[in-house]
């Protein structure tokens, strides 16, 4: 079962900032961050496992809340290179361990 | 950095006919995985492969497709005869252990089918 992220476009100027968000209505063992380019394979983010962590990516940073089955992403500070669409993938506890991806949230960052 | 490689990077196709993407894992990894993504659309599972056999498949991956690792390096997917519906973007990935590990995409092969 797919996660649902929200919200489905963000428009920003540069230096605003912005938070994505992923759930799932299964438990989850870990959620990925990829943000795609039109036309480009998707490039690997981050990855949280279960335990309530949180990472940092420069000024891109996640959270994963293990009991409400949800992750964000927030991007602080936008610039215009973080445009693309932002997919989450989870995996969940006691499956097969392959990520299952939402529709993805579009980001376009203005100057 | 080591990364995924694929080739085609784009092929297009008569309808009916056998294509073959190829993939090169990442040389230490130990799970691959072949995705789909049609245009505009989420990126969806279509076959994982360990050990020398599927470990897991989804409803799309019907009697079309086939995957296989024909030596060491090389991992293939099959699609005997091309649908204009199977036309997308086609990922590998792979990944030294699911669960905690990153799973790398490679650049993807665009397939037309006419």
């Amino acid at each position: 079962q797919q996660p649902v992220q929200s919200p489905q476009a963000v428009i920003l100027r540069e230096g605003e900032d912005a938070v994505i968000n992923c759930s799932s209505s299964k438990a989850l063992y870990s959620v990925h961050w990829y943000r795609q380019k039109h036309g480009e394979a998707p490039v690997f983010l981050m990855i949280l496992l279960k335990g309530g962590e949180q990472k940092g990516h420069e000024k891109i940073s996640a959270s994963f809340n293990e009991k409400k089955q949800q992750s964000s992403l927030y991007l602080t500070a936008s610039q215009l290179s973080y445009s693309g669409t932002y997919f989450c993938g989870t995996e969940r506890t006691g499956g097969s361990y392959i990520p299952t991806f939402g529709r993805g949230t579009s980001l376009i960052v203005h100057p | 950095e080591p990364e995924v490689t694929q080739t085609p990077s784009h092929q297009v196709t008569q309808m009916g006919q056998e294509v073959i993407l190829r993939c090169v894992p990442i040389s230490n990894h130990l799970y691959f995985y072949w995705y789909r993504q049609i245009l505009g659309q989420k990126v969806e599972f279509l076959v994982s492969f360990y050990n020398n056999e599927i470990s897991e498949k989804s409803e799309i991956f019907d009697d079309q497709f086939s995957v296989e690792r024909p030596d060491g390096s090389n991992f293939t997917l099959k699609i005997r005869s091309t649908k204009l519906e199977d036309s997308a973007m086609y990922f590998c990935a792979s990944r030294q252990r699911p669960g905690t590990d990153t799973q790398y995409f490679g650049p993807g092969t665009r397939l037309t089918v006419l």
